[in-house]
């Protein structure tokens, strides 16, 4: 069964340090998002990309976070720099171009700042 | 206030009981309700989807909306300790707009 992948899994950095996640959605699937988790709560959406553009970032920290999707596939989110307040649990989802209430999960980047 | 409220719980039950998971909104124009499962240290896990108001069946699980009272729940029937998890509802306006999540209600299954 396709799945989205990402990586690293776990990330630990130290506050003021630069970091990036990767995520490569499911085949064919045009539509990406990436989520940020805190412990006990709900995910809400960061940035959403339809192939290469951005669709939404309007909760997108733009002075320190940003987001790429070159060519419409794979995906990169960084942080720059990071912040105590940025551990969390940074999610990709992915979906077909019209089924974007069907939203498929990667396993997550749990990411710690010291 | 949240637009979605969801108890965190921890619920729990023995196994073959019947659970009932809800949410609340204040959004009366979202039209769209999903359930999701996350395991922990997983992504979360599509399980239901329904559309407006009315119920949704599969296998163990049933999904109930009433846009009348801005409730949504799911029910498990003969609960297992593999659902042991933390159920999340989203939700949105329409088609193509962003989910809004509940903060999850945590599930434990004793054997």
């Amino acid at each position: 069964e396709a799945e989205v992948a990402q990586s690293p899994r776990y990330k630990i950095t130290e506050k003021s340090q630069a970091v990036a996640f990767w995520c490569d959605p499911i085949s064919g699937h045009a539509t990406l998002y990436w989520y940020r988790q805190i412990l006990g709560q709900g995910p809400e959406l960061l940035v959403q990309f339809q192939d290469e553009s951005v669709v939404d970032d309007s909760q997108l920290p733009k002075d320190r976070f940003s987001a790429e999707r070159l060519k419409g596939v794979d995906s990169t989110l960084k942080i720059q720099p990071a912040e105590l307040g940025d551990s969390a649990m940074y999610l990709c989802a992915s979906s077909l171009r019209d089924r974007s209430n069907e939203q498929y999960f990667g396993p997550g980047t749990r990411l710690t700042v010291t | 206030q949240k637009e979605v409220e969801q108890d965190p719980g921890p619920l729990s039950v023995p196994e073959g009981a019947i659970v009932s998971l809800n949410c609340t909104y204040s959004n009366s124009a979202f039209q769209y309700f999903m359930w999701y499962r996350q395991y922990s240290r997983k992504g979360p896990e599509l399980l239901m989807y329904t559309y407006s108001s009315g119920n949704k069946e599969d296998g163990r699980f049933t999904a109930q909306v009433d846009k009348s009272s801005k409730y949504i729940s799911l029910f498990i029937r003969d609960s297992q300790p593999s659902d042991s998890a933390t159920y999340l509802c989203a939700m949105s306006v329409k088609y193509g707009n962003k989910l809004v999540f509940g903060a999850g209600t945590i599930l434990r299954v004793k054997s």
